[in-house]
């Protein structure tokens, strides 16, 4: 089966830096999200991203962070300043052109912000 | 998208049919009900969905109530690797069609397979 690649699998990182999470969506896919898991919660849903911008965004995707497709295979998350409160697992997920079928999730990037 | 309700915590022996019940009680005529499951803390892994038939594949089955109010997922051998927190969404295109793919995770059922 496809497989959406997320990498790294672990991020370390000081407050106040930037990250930028990288992930390979499925080749013919249209359709890219992020998602979060704070450790012991809900998976939240932060954005979705089609046609090179944004479709739709959650109250947490503030203005720290922003996504890109930059040369059409890659899809990126970048948080602009970590703060503590950012330390999370974050899946990718794509979805392809029958918009009623089945999120491929990455396995996630498990990000620490010391 | 419509809530739906799980039940937190279900056990199943090895070889056994796991049934798993969810509640939608406000789900609107086009939306899907999905399942996900999620073991340990990998990414979500997609089981089967449907939207007023029962549907089957290779990992489960899933049965939806003639008013659609309540569905029940089918895992029909349980075995321990499929031990996993097993979500139940409601979702579907809006009248925008931008939520496609936004998925509202509840804290779904934690089903433990023992032996």
């Amino acid at each position: 089966e496809p497989e959406v690649t997320q990498t790294p699998s672990h991020q370390v990182t000081q407050m106040g830096q930037e990250v930028i999470l990288r992930c390979v969506p499925i080749s013919n896919h249209l359709y890219f999200y992020w998602y979060r898991q704070i450790l012991g919660q809900k998976v939240e849903f932060l954005v979705s991203f089609y046609n090179n911008e944004i479709s739709e965004k959650s109250e947490i995707f503030d203005d720290q962070f922003s996504v890109e497709r930059p040369d059409g295979s890659n899809f990126t998350l970048k948080i602009r300043s970590t703060k503590l409160e950012d330390s999370a697992m974050y899946f990718c997920a794509s979805l392809g052109t029958d918009l009623n079928e089945k999120l491929f999730f990455g396995s996630g990037t498990q990000l620490s912000v010391l | 998208d419509a809530k739906t309700t799980q039940p937190p915590s279900m056990d199943c022996a090895e070889g056994r049919a796991a049934n798993l019940p969810c509640n939608h009680s406000t789900i609107s005529g086009n939306e899907y009900v999905y399942w996900y499951r999620q073991i340990h803390s990998q990414g979500p892994q997609y089981i089967i969905h449907g939207l007023k038939n029962n549907e089957t594949n290779e990992m489960a089955s899933l049965i939806i109530t003639e008013d659609r109010k309540s569905s029940t997922l089918i895992l029909p051998h349980a075995t321990l690797r499929d031990t996993a927190v097993y979500y139940c969404i409601v979702s579907g295109a809006n009248a925008g069609g931008t939520s496609y793919g936004k998925l509202t995770f509840g804290q779904g059922t934690i089903l433990t397979v023992h032996p």
